[in-house]
């Protein structure tokens, strides 16, 4: 069975202090992972596909990472427009599994 | 405009009721997708369909039924809800295998 987890929960930041997102998963025939952020009352918005172990995208802020188990999201010098909750989805292919997401809060 | 849009945004309703949750998308992709999200829990699958004459259960289709109308129209039925699902539903599409999901904004319903 897929599955996915996500680390931290949660995770408060203050403007500028750097961290990391960790999405850990099991999918069988992995033929791509994408992360995405969620704003409140808002669906799912589409930042990154990595489709294969070693690869990294860069965005303003964030690097997405991937191995042949999990995926980092780094966030260098973030800033309060930064503050979401983060998803990550892997797919088998066919169709997607999403994590239950980091709820990010970046502090001015 | 909105690529993916999902009407209503909101409902109440009671238990026992019909319900149609309708999503449109502008985007030209045959895959289209309906989730629930509930806290703690993420997104979970309920229907998906790759094309107008293509329909497949997801990870929790008890309870619901969907119609593809169109390329552009994939609906949601609740036939009779129930309070455990109440959720936000939300809307997605995507064009071939392995590429991203755009989604809509959701449909908050409760159901009381």
């Amino acid at each position: 069975e897929d599955q996915v987890t996500q680390s931290p929960e949660a995770l408060r930041l203050q403007e500028g202090e750097s961290s990391s997102l960790n999405c850990s998963y099991t999918v069988s025939g992995l033929r791509g992972l994408f992360w995405y952020r969620q704003d409140p009352g808002k669906g799912p918005e589409f930042l990154f596909t990595l489709y294969s172990a070693g690869e990294e995208k860069e965005k303003e802020r964030l690097k997405a990472t991937l191995t042949k188990k999990e995926s980092f999201l780094h966030i260098t010098a973030p800033k309060p427009e930064d503050s979401s909750t983060y998803l990550c989805a892997p797919t088998g292919g066919q169709n997607f599994v999403f994590g239950p997401g980091t709820r990010l809060s970046v502090l001015p | 405009d909105a690529d993916v849009t999902q009407t209503p945004r909101n409902r109440i309703t009671k238990t026992g009721k019909r319900i149609m949750l309708e999503c449109s998308q502008t985007k030209g992709h045959d895959r289209m997708y309906w989730y629930r999200q509930d806290p703690g829990l993420g997104l979970r699958l309920i229907y998906y369909s790759f094309d107008v004459k293509d329909i497949n259960k997801g990870e929790i289709s008890d309870g619901y039924s969907v119609s593809r109308q169109a390329q552009a129209k994939f609906s949601l039925s609740l036939e009779s809800a129930i309070p455990n699902q109440t959720a936000l539903y939300f809307c997605a599409t995507s064009g071939r295998a392995n590429q991203p999901q755009h989604f809509g904004d959701g449909t908050r319903l409760s159901i009381l």
